[in-house]
């Protein structure tokens, strides 16, 4: 098993450029969901999904879209990069369908937006 | 509101001494508590949870509803330990991270 993969691992964006970050899992979990990565900030959650065509808002939704069309992919789309939006991106999934409790991270995207 | 806090942002000692990583939270309902680390270079993984009471690579964390705490403890502490490590908490269908703690352990 290849467990959570993301991709691209680095991104650079101007500023008002559209791009999607791929998340892929093969553990057939059915909770997935997005953090990004700040200095100080720790891990905020994004976005998530309790399974296939469910998703949600976390704490920093703005400027970001989900869906979750496939219980295997979870894309995490930008409409409209911004500075603030430089971070390090992480998804994750967990084998329990009733809350995270255990999460299965990637790699990270790392995203640079000038 | 839920929330979890670490107070300490970087935490220094020398191997072979103690290590405790402060863990806060806040939380109406029945909490479910987890460590998580990140060494360097490698992915976030869970290191362990409360409800387990379990001890995972000499660490261990103890739940104290009175205090609202869930610290971290290892008695001695080894240079592999180095690593970012976060407190979390589930709440309902979310996973609440701490800031995180860096601890770096010298030689």
């Amino acid at each position: 098993n290849a467990g959570v993969t993301q991709t691209p691992k680095f991104q650079v964006l101007k500023t008002g450029q559209s791009m999607t970050l791929q998340c892929a899992q093969d553990m057939n979990h059915e909770y997935m969901s997005w953090y990004r990565q700040d200095p100080g900030m720790g891990l905020r959650l994004i976005h998530y999904s309790v399974g296939a065509g469910i998703t949600d808002q976390g704490e920093v939704p703005n400027g970001y879209n989900v869906s979750r069309s496939t219980t295997e992919d979870f894309p995490l789309r930008l409409l409209s990069a911004a500075p603030s939006q430089t971070s390090v991106y992480f998804c994750a999934s967990s084998p329990n369908e009733q809350g995270p409790n255990e999460q299965y991270f990637g790699p990270g995207t790392r995203l640079t937006v000038t | 509101a839920q929330r979890v806090t670490q107070p300490e942002k970087l935490l220094s000692v020398f191997k072979g001494a103690p290590v405790e990583l402060k863990c806060n939270y806040s939380y109406s309902g029945s909490p479910e508590l987890f460590w998580y680390v990140q060494y360097s270079r490698q992915r976030l993984q869970l290191l362990l949870r409360h409800i387990s009471r379990e001890s995972i690579k000499g660490f261990t964390a103890d739940l104290n509803k009175g205090e609202t705490s869930f610290h971290l403890k290892k008695p001695f502490a080894q240079e592999e330990d180095s690593a970012m490590y976060y407190c979390a908490l589930s709440a309902a269908d979310k996973l609440i991270f701490g800031t995180g703690t860096r601890l770096q352990v010298f030689p």
